[in-house]
This record gives C-alpha cells, sequence and structure tokens, in this order.
C-alpha cells in the first residue's frame, strides 16, 4: 500500500489564485515526520515546511500555509496568490520513527500556474 | 546558505561500465543519503550512512551499488555494472540530525542525471 498518496497528479491554475495540494500519508508509527519539497523544472528538490506528529497546530509562512490532520492522515499544502514562479512539482514526504531516516515520496503533483 | 553540491550534473555511460556520482554534503551535516528518481516518477531512497557506515539501504540498494566518503567531504555513489535501467536522477542529501527523535530536513543537491546507453 502507498505510504504517501498525492492524488491530485496535476494542477492548473492562473496566476493569483490560491491552490490547495493535497496529501495523505499512511503509517502505524505515533511519531513521524512530515514534510513538502519543491522541485521546479530546473531539476533540484528544495525543502519547503516540516511537521511533527505530534505538534498539529498549522502554520502560514508567507504565502505558503498548511493543514496538518492526524484524524485523517492528510497533510495538505496551500499556496495563497499564486505566482508563475511557483510551477513546479511537489512532493510530500513521510519519515516514520521506526523506518529510521529514510524519507518516503509521494509520486508528486504538478502544478503550472499560467500568467 | 551552505548547500549540498553534485558533481557531474549529466553522466552518459556505457551499460556494463562503472561510474561514480559524487556529491559533497553540507559541512557540519552528520548524516547523508541518495535517492533516485526514475524519469517522471517518484524519488526513492537508496541508503543513508552514518558514522562511516550503511546505517539503512532499500532493496533496490543491491551487491552493484555502493557508497563510500573517502574524506572529509566528500561522499560518492558506486554502481559496478550499469543496466539501462540505472538511468535516472540520483539526488545526494544531508542532514544534521542527531538520534532519531528528530525531524530535521534533509537538504537535496541538485542531482546527477545519469544516462546509460
Amino acid at each position: 500500500a502507498q505510504k504517501v498518496t498525492q492524488a491530485q497528479t496535476e494542477i492548473s491554475v492562473v496566476e493569483k489564485e490560491d491552490v490547495t495540494l493535497d496529501c495523505v500519508y499512511e503509517t502505524r508509527d505515533t511519531t513521524y515526520y512530515l514534510f513538502w519539497y519543491k522541485q521546479p523544472p530546473s531539476g533540484e528538490l528544495v525543502f519547503l515546511i516540516r511537521r511533527n506528529s505530534f505538534d498539529e497546530q498549522n502554520e502560514i509562512s508567507g504565502r505558503y500555509s498548511w493543514n496538518f490532520q492526524k484524524s485523517t492522515s492528510s497533510f495538505n499544502f496551500t499556496i495563497t496568490a499564486s505566482q508563475v514562479v511557483d510551477s513546479a512539482v511537489y512532493f510530500c514526504a513521510l519519515r516514520e520513527e521506526t523506518s529510521g531516516s529514510r524519507l518516503t515520496f509521494g509520486e508528486g503533483t504538478q502544478l503550472t500556474v499560467n500568467p | 546558505e551552505p548547500e549540498v553540491t553534485q558533481t557531474p550534473s549529466h553522466q552518459v555511460t556505457q551499460m556494463g561500465q562503472e561510474v561514480i556520482l559524487r556529491c559533497v554534503p553540507i559541512s557540519n551535516h552528520l548524516y547523508f543519503y541518495w535517492y533516485r528518481q526514475i524519469l517522471g516518477q517518484k524519488v526513492e531512497f537508496l541508503v543513508s550512512f552514518y558514522n562511516n557506515e550503511i546505517s539503512e539501504k532499500s532493496e533496490i540498494f543491491d551487491d552493484q551499488f555502493s557508497v563510500e566518503r573517502p574524506d572529509g567531504s566528500n561522499f560518492t555513489l558506486k554502481i559496478r555494472s550499469t543496466k539501462l535501467e540505472d538511468s535516472a536522477m540520483y539526488f545526494c542529501a544531508s542532514s544534521d540530525q542527531v538520534g532519531i527523535n528528530s525531524n530535521q530536513p534533509q537538504h537535496f543537491g541538485d542531482g546527477t542525471r545519469l544516462s546509460i546507453l
């Protein structure tokens, strides 16, 4: 079974729209860590945000915000007022306490922001 | 801001040849990783390395693969006899997490695109 599911394969929005990227995870661990990474067309992987399983406080950082809900095993990521430079593949990743340090990535969501 | 650097950015190799991918992790980091991403697919964990030994490896990391930290700064991935299916983007990452109870992110390099002909 997939441990990290990103059901949205592709999303296309117009600049200045808000967009939410969904992530659902599966784990039996009580302690785990969730991350979002961005992969622009140039190919590098850029760390964006992280959340611990024991901290459900949702936060806003600039145009980014995230909604972590343990009850539904979801860790959604929102970009407010999207810009063309936000166009990239976004990966959700999970690190489980019992799985050492490996990250398990989702399939990724291709976000295209059109001018 | 310190970053992970990888060389070369693109490597083209004949099938059956050995290839070494090189990485310089962030200097104060203690944990090092290799991941790969086959074109259009998700990023997959290969191996983690700590205290000069492999701490964890995936089922992908078979006997054809090896890692080494030959000096205080470089971290290498060797593929002994490359196959067509080894064609992928290979990412090196590092983190400064100490102990398992840490949420420190892994910082990735720009990747090496490996093309096997």
